[in-house]
């Protein structure tokens, strides 16, 4: 079983900077990742998917990037709306999420 | 527009059954792979089982195998949970999800219903 790792586990940043979030999976997953934004009461949004590919709908200052084992979210210049927690996930096993909160 | 509505979680005894169903309407529900997806109170995202778009060839989280059956009404464009033996460590929010743009990618999701299991 592939173990899908994130770090860190809360990331404090002032909105308007730049935040980059990180996924380690325990053996190769080649781009077969996904991230996901989720908010308190609500279900989980799919951002990127393919290690790198915006779903539908979702603003440019979400990218993604790596292959392999290492992958990051990237976030640039936040706004109020993106402080959430985010998990990645490949196939069937999520990370176990990271908390973005305001600095 | 793509709708999932989960209904007929609640408040239940441990060893009892509770059916979850999951309305969706907005697309060909006929032709997409299905999930469900649970998460307990304050914590992550945990997957739960799939169906495929013609039922078979279903699969289940080792921690529901043998108690959780998933299965779907294609004409009702209606998936199901039958969730037996419940645990304690079943309780959470369970949601159901499309993976449209490929295996595993879930992107429409449902709100959730809450399930708690207590005694």
């Amino acid at each position: 079983e592939i173990l899908m790792t994130q770090s860190p586990a809360t990331l404090s940043v002032s909105p308007g900077e730049r935040a980059t979030l990180s996924c380690r999976a325990s053996q190769s997953v080649r781009t077969n990742l996904a991230w996901y934004q989720q908010k308190p009461g609500q279900p989980p949004r799919l951002l990127i998917y393919g290690a790198s590919t915006r779903a539908s709908g979702v603003p440019a200052r979400f990218s993604g990037s790596g292959s392999g084992t290492e992958f990051t979210l990237a976030i640039s210049s936040l706004q109020s709306e993106d402080f959430a927690v985010y998990y990645c996930q490949h196939w069937r096993t999520f990370g176990q999420g990271t908390k973005l909160e305001i600095k | 527009q793509v709708q999932l509505v989960e209904s007929g979680g609640g408040v239940v005894q441990p060893g009892t059954s509770l059916r979850l169903s999951c309305a969706t309407s907005g697309f060909t529900f006929i032709t997409y792979a299905m999930h469900w997806v649970r998460q307990a109170p304050g914590k992550g995202l945990e997957w739960v089982a799939v169906i495929p778009y013609d039922g078979n060839d279903v699969d289940y989280a080792d921690s529901v195998k043998g108690r959780f059956a998933i299965s779907r009404d294609n004409p009702k464009n209606t998936l199901y949970l039958q969730m037996n033996s419940l645990r304690e460590e079943d309780t959470a929010v369970y949601f159901c999800a499309t993976d449209g743009i490929g295996p595993y990618y879930f992107d429409h999701w449902g709100q959730g219903t809450l399930v708690t299991v207590s005694s």
